[in-house]
């Protein structure tokens, strides 16, 4: 079993839509999440980091399940600029290392 | 927001010979660098983490006398892939950090071995 998994995609949405990926994680001492942003050929970018609690940043809400071991992104009033991949990523506090998902690609249609 | 640098972002090299790339942070001291290695449509995996001063450590599977690193300096750590050879064909991404969880990412090199 993979230490990160999420589904690959692709994910067509339209304009204007709502999106949720999810993403699950094997290791229940992991301590931090993020969610990146990859676009084609280019490097990841921080999109936000994930908090016990829940956090939202504008159109975008993500959330974790410590009990489900998964953590979510939702993507409200989607944009074409949204399309990317999204990377689901995950720390344990012993080692400082980001273990990657393999992303979910998002296309969003005009 | 931190920068971090990479050069080349593209090269295209004959099977055989080495390649070096660089990874630079641009307005900020990286204690910490990473590199990793994402061939298409998977996940980036990470090969090595550098602290300045200290050798490299690989990741299992990464072999350490082909993938040469070299942390010399709080800026600047380099990634030499020896006798390369087509199966090293990859996009190879430096990240740096001055902290653990927050790491600034290079824009990328990507590697084509012919």
């Amino acid at each position: 079993r993979k230490e990160v998994e999420q589904d690959p995609g692709p994910f067509n949405v339209p304009e204007g839509a709502t999106v949720a990926f999810n993403c699950t994680y094997s290791n229940s001492a992991s301590q931090s999440f993020f969610w990146y942003r990859q676009d084609c050929r280019k490097e990841p970018k921080l999109l936000m980091s994930v908090y016990s609690s829940g956090n939202e940043d504008g159109r975008f809400t993500a959330q974790l399940n410590r009990a489900s071991q998964y953590i979510s992104l939702l993507i409200r009033d989607s944009k074409l600029s949204d399309s990317a991949t999204y990377l689901c990523v995950v720390s344990s506090d012993s080692n400082y290392q980001l273990i990657w998902g393999a992303g979910t690609k998002l296309i969003i249609k005009p | 927001g931190a920068v971090v640098s990479q050069h080349p972002s593209r090269v295209i090299c004959k099977s055989g010979t080495s390649v070096k790339i660089e990874c630079r942070s641009l307005d900020f001291q990286a204690t910490t660098m990473f590199w990793y290695r994402q061939f298409p449509k998977q996940s980036l995996m990470l090969m090595a983490t550098s602290n300045e001063g200290s050798k490299a450590t690989y990741e299992q599977g990464v072999e350490k006398d082909k993938f040469l690193i070299n942390h010399a300096s709080l800026t600047l750590s380099t990634l030499t892939v020896t006798s390369a050879h087509p199966e090293d064909s990859s996009f190879y991404i430096c990240s740096a950090s001055d902290r653990a969880y927050e790491q600034y990412f290079g824009p990328g090199t990507r590697l084509t071995v012919t």
